[in-house]
């Protein structure tokens, strides 16, 4: 059973426009969410984080939208640029990132120029 | 400061035969993780080292296993091997503390295929 989930495995987005990335989740424990951005041939670069006592969180271009109640969270990119273009994958903690990152299956983010 | 290493990068093996992959963190990182990622599951938890220990254990089967040395450098292996194990397999470092999961700097990797 997947506790994490992004159901969108491909998302493509024009250069300059709003990229939206979606992730649910399952487990009430959850309390710690993280995005990462991988690149083919890199491993996975810690993007930005959410705790649950907070409903946002801006670092720059990238803004975290979380939704308890829903258990939904999103991850907004502007604008988007050529170099976002990868894979974004969705993570979640318990007990404050204490527990081992439960990840979702990834989404693919095509933006073009 | 360098990041985390792997080696080899790209490995390829035949089925029933076993595989060793290592991992050294970034300086001073104590715990070290190891991931599976493949097209269909996405990234897996293995396991975790603290202190030549293991903290934490995914849903594995046992022919998956893991250590760490003193110098923190840890090393997987895969006994066995199957078809399904073809895979990236990640490290990630964190810092002095247990459990510090929002803290993981990843490693490139290593591309397993098990032919």
């Amino acid at each position: 059973d997947q506790q994490v989930k992004q159901n969108s495995p491909s998302l493509s987005v024009q250069e300059g426009r709003i990229s939206i990335l979606n992730c649910d989740y399952t487990n009430s424990m959850f309390d710690y969410f993280l995005w990462y951005k991988k690149y083919p041939a890199e491993g996975p670069t810690f993007l930005i984080s959410i705790s649950s006592i907070k409903d946002k969180n801006e670092d720059g271009r990238f803004t975290v939208f979380l939704n308890k109640s829903a258990k939904h969270l999103s991850l907004h990119i502007v604008p988007s640029q050529p170099g976002d273009s990868a894979v974004y994958f969705c993570a979640a903690s318990a007990y404050s990132g204490n527990t081992p990152l439960v990840f979702g299956k990834g989404t693919r983010l095509s933006v073009i120029a | 400061k360098a990041g985390v290493t792997q080696t080899p990068r790209y490995l390829i093996k035949t089925r029933g035969q076993q595989v060793t992959l290592s991992c050294s963190p970034i300086s001073g990182h104590r715990s070290v993780s190891w991931y599976q990622q493949t097209p269909g599951q996405g990234l897996q938890f293995l396991f975790e080292y603290f202190s030549e220990t293991q903290r934490n254990k995914g849903n594995f089967p046992g022919r998956f296993s893991g250590r760490q040395f003193s110098n923190s450098r840890s090393e997987m292996n895969v006994s066995t091997l199957e078809l399904g194990d073809s895979a990236l397999y990640l490290c990630a470092s964190s810092k002095n503390r247990q459990g510090s999961y929002n803290e993981q700097f990843f490693g490139p990797g290593t591309r397993l295929t098990v032919l």
